[in-house]
């Protein structure tokens, strides 16, 4: 079974520009959660999102949004980008929202903001 | 504000011994679950192990396994005959239901296993 899947897996992209990633869950998954790594810390939470409906925000500024798609796939928009927002971007599946269910998480996709 | 701290920033073993990385975490919940994270260098976050606040009985999976101290709010996770695939970053996390069900993660252990 195909585990989550990012895309892409790299991008560059300058200040002041949007962009988008994308995340398609793991087969029966209905929960997508997305998460900042910064090099050399560990993840931070963005969005929780489960059933198409946002379950939860971490404390990210008005220019990161995302959606949830009928087959549970999601994206990730981040709009004026800034140079701080380069990091890994994590998307994670589970198959429920409560939390002893298990995250299970993509290779990730590399940002840079130059 | 719920947090986790992973006081050693850098660990390292000999192949076939045993280690333990620390992490001690700050919540007022009475409910809430505990997880340790592996991340090599292809960047995936793998799961090792859990454990469930409510449950005394530490958890065990295979060569790992957990010592949680809810008193003492203290979760290390020990390796046991390391091998030199274990070698990555360790983040410890934890995650309640009540707060958004976002998941905090420590900034990591990076464990270096040799030969």
């Amino acid at each position: 079974d195909a585990g989550v899947t990012q895309s892409p897996t790299h991008l560059i992209k300058t200040r002041g520009q949007q962009v988008t990633l994308r995340c398609s869950p793991i087969s029966g998954h209905k929960s997508v959660s997305w998460y900042q790594q910064v090099l050399g810390q560990g993840p931070q939470f963005i969005f929780q999102y489960y059933e198409k409906e946002e379950r939860g925000r971490g404390n990210f500024p008005d220019r990161f949004s995302a959606r949830q798609f009928p087959n549970y796939s999601s994206e990730l928009n981040v709009n004026a980008l800034l140079l701080g927002d380069s990091a890994l971007y994590l998307c994670a599946s589970s198959w429920g929202e409560q939390g002893n269910s298990p995250l299970h998480f993509g290779n990730g996709t590399r940002l840079t903001v130059t | 504000a719920q947090t986790v701290t992973q006081s050693q920033p850098e660990m390292s073993v000999q192949e076939a011994e045993t280690v333990t990385l620390s992490c001690t975490y700050d919540t007022s919940e009475s409910d809430y679950y505990l997880f340790w994270y592996k991340q090599p260098p292809s960047r995936q976050m793998i799961l090792v192990i859990r454990q469930e606040a409510y449950k005394q009985q530490n958890a065990t999976e295979n060569r790992f396994s957990v010592n949680f101290q809810k008193a003492a709010k203290s979760f290390s996770l020990k390796i046991s005959d390391s091998q030199l695939g274990d070698a990555a970053m360790y983040f410890c996390a934890y995650r309640t239901l009540r707060n958004n069900n976002d998941m905090r993660f420590g900034a990591g252990t990076r464990l270096t296993v040799k030969p």
